[in-house]
């Protein structure tokens, strides 16, 4: 089973500030099958980013994935106070198997 | 408008029995694999398995096989989740939501979710 770590768990920001989040997978899995979650309190989750880099319907472009291999990156490029939440990512594979991270929670500074 | 609606919230003891639904519209359900997601309090999201309601196929998470059955009935648009004698430890919220092919298989529409306390 593949294991999604990532770092920091939380992360303390300013609005107008850049978010750099980590995604490290116990082995390589493929860009296409990563996908990023948003989740605000008392809410589902939000699918954010899909395809390791493409923006799900509604998501602003200050929002952006990257990462190959077993190093992944959300990137809020100037932080909105609405994009404070916790984020998880998530990885898909061929069995139809799904696992996320723990989560990182990013709060105002 | 694509949506998948949640029953609502339980609340029972340990040892009895429990199936809550997942309703979707908007959309053909039988296209969609529909998946199952725990987070219990204050807690992270805990993938638990997934149904394909075209023809039922079914697979689970290691960690819920022989915990919980997810079935689905396809003339009805609804996904359940089900337990045969609950447990404490089973006391959290529950969400559907649907995976979608064209988002790379990203989960993108998500129920509203169903809170289940188990409490003697």
């Amino acid at each position: 089973e593949i294991v999604l770590t990532q770092s920091p768990g939380t992360l303390s920001l300013s609005p107008g500030d850049r978010a750099t989040l980590s995604c490290k997978t116990s082995q390589s899995v493929t860009s296409a099958y990563l996908a990023w979650y948003q989740q605000k309190p008392g809410q589902a989750p939000r699918l954010v980013i899909y395809g390791g880099t493409s923006r799900a319907t509604g998501i602003p472009d200050r929002f952006s994935g990257s990462g190959s291999g077993t190093d992944f990156t959300l990137t809020i490029s100037r932080l909105e106070p609405e994009d404070f939440a916790v984020y998880y990512c998530q990885q898909f594979d061929s069995s139809l198997m799904y696992t996320f991270g723990q989560g990182t929670k990013l709060e105002i500074k | 408008e694509v949506q998948l609606v949640q029953s609502g919230a339980e609340v029972k003891k340990p040892g009895e029995s429990l199936k809550i639904s997942c309703k979707g519209s908007g959309y053909t359900f039988t296209n969609y694999w529909i998946g199952w997601v725990r987070q219990m309090p204050g807690k992270g999201l805990e993938w638990m398995g997934i149904i394909y309601p075209g023809d039922s196929d079914t697979r689970y998470s290691p960690s819920f096989q022989g915990q919980v059955i997810i079935s689905a009935d396809k003339s009805i648009s609804t996904a359940y989740l089900q337990w045969s004698s609950l447990k404490a430890s089973d006391t959290a919220m529950y969400y559907c939501a649907r995976r979608n092919q064209e988002v790379f298989n990203g989960m993108d529409v998500w129920g509203q979710g169903t809170t289940v306390t188990v409490s003697s």
